[in-house]
């Protein structure tokens, strides 16, 4: 079926360390999707990357899209207390269905 | 705040029941989504309409139903309710012309006892 799967599901980062989540889907995506949610929230849109080896950045984080637009990570840097939550890819298919991987919760250590 | 409301905010019914849950999108969104987000599952895909149609069809149980409205507020309805059906239900809508940027509401958390 088509599914976006999502690794670590757990990331314990140290204040300041750097780390980052991974997507696949062995389908070709139409896009991917990043969001995050807080702890007690909602789902928060962060970005949409659409073009092959799409790259983006917002501040301390870096998107990017696969050349088979089929995987996709977000990679951040000098990680920060605010950063705590759940990080999820959403895989958008060419019919229209969109699949989120199981997420990556991270926690920080001051 | 996303622009988007869900109501209510919290509802605990029995199991076999049935309720219904309503999502309003942003003005001029055209799409709704619903997801159901609990704790062993992560945030499943259950449908979407846009502009009252119904696009795409995700994991979304036969005893559940949804639809959109001329005026395009959605409602989700779940009935021969399980205790399995617990979870969070969260609606999210896009601008037109489809899956672009979603935009979540708060959510309703459904407890069945």
């Amino acid at each position: 079926g088509q599914q976006v799967m999502q690794i670590p599901q757990y990331q314990h980062v140290q204040e300041g360390e750097d780390f980052t989540t991974y997507c696949n889907s062995s389908t070709t995506l139409s896009n991917i999707q990043w969001y995050k949610q807080r702890p007690g929230g909602h789902p928060v849109f962060l970005i949409q990357l659409v073009k092959s080896g799409e790259v983006k950045k917002q501040k301390r984080l870096t998107f990017q899209f696969g050349e088979a637009k089929k995987n996709s990570s977000l990679h951040i840097t000098a990680t920060q207390t605010t950063d705590v939550g759940t990080y999820f890819c959403a895989g958008c298919f060419y019919d229209y269905k969109l699949s989120f991987g199981a997420g990556t919760t991270v926690t920080v250590r001051a | 705040d996303s622009g988007v409301t869900q109501t209510p905010k919290h509802l605990i019914t029995a199991t076999g029941q049935r309720v219904t849950l309503r999502c309003s999108p942003r003005s001029g969104d055209l799409s709704v989504y619903w997801y159901q987000q609990s704790l062993d599952q992560g945030l499943q895909f259950l449908i979407q309409y846009y502009n009252g149609e119904e696009r795409a069809k995700g994991n979304i149980l036969e005893r559940f139903s949804a639809q959109q409205f001329p005026d395009l507020h959605s409602e989700l309805n779940l009935s021969s309710l399980e205790l399995g059906d617990s979870a969070l239900y969260f609606c999210a809508s896009s601008p037109p012309p489809s899956t672009d940027t979603q935009y979540f509401g708060p959510g309703t958390r459904l407890t069945v006892l």
